[in-house]
């Protein structure tokens, strides 16, 4: 149980354009979701909780207006990385909380963004 | 901001041999988790240790968790060469976690 799906893997694309990214509980409902980024050889860095139903709270130094979160239903939310440039390029992972107390975060398999 | 803090270090092992692991932290938690990650993977979670919990085992795996001096082990026993990944801990300050550098195993058939 407690699976989490990101999609896409992989994503090559020209400076400008706009991407998006999806994750999705699969099996259970998450109120609270979470987008990392990590640069090779790095650890995870938090990026934004994803919260349904309203607007994502965002780590000091990542630009709200740059990086786009929308967690519409209790089982997706999208970060999409709008006007991306080189710098953009790095690892986005999710993650989906489960509801109670003491509870691991579960992480979809990233998805590997390469800016043109 | 980051929290946990692994002794960055790249161990290799051979098949059967213990790996030890350490992290250290800087503020008050409410548990501690580790997770490994396969290159190119997400990350996948292997124990959580409550900040009240001094020792918790899963398999193979077994942490530790010292609060007073704000550090945490994880010890693989009888390794495999599956067992071969970068594995972070994290701590957990009401839901958002803060990793650690990360510690890259190899583990040599």
């Amino acid at each position: 149980g407690a699976v989490v799906s990101q999609h896409p893997s992989r994503v090559i694309c020209k400076s400008g354009t706009s991407v998006k990214i999806e994750c999705r509980s699969l099996d259970f409902q998450a109120t609270t979701m979470f987008w990392y980024r990590q640069f090779p050889k790095q650890s995870l860095m938090l990026m934004a909780t994803s919260n349904e139903g309203s607007k994502a709270t965002y780590e000091q130094g990542v630009e709200k207006d740059k990086f786009l979160i929308n967690h519409a239903s209790l089982t997706l939310s999208t970060l999409t990385v709008t006007s991306a440039h080189p710098e953009d390029s790095s690892f986005y992972i999710c993650s989906a909380l489960l509801q109670g107390p003491y509870q691991p975060q579960h992480f979809g398999d990233g998805t590997r963004l390469s800016i043109l | 901001s980051q929290q946990g803090e692994e002794d960055p270090q790249a161990l290799s092992i051979q098949e059967g041999e213990n790996a030890t692991m350490n992290c250290s932290y800087k503020t008050s938690i409410n548990n501690l988790q580790w997770y490994r990650q396969n290159s190119g993977r997400g990350l996948v979670h292997l124990i959580l240790i409550r900040s009240n919990e001094r020792e918790k085992h899963s398999g193979r795996l077994r942490v530790t968790l010292d609060t007073s001096k704000k550090s945490s082990s994880l010890l693989i026993t009888a390794s495999r060469a599956a067992d071969t990944a970068s594995y972070f801990c994290a701590t957990d300050s009401n839901n958002r976690l803060a990793f650690g550098k990360g510690n890259q195993v190899v583990v040599i058939p």
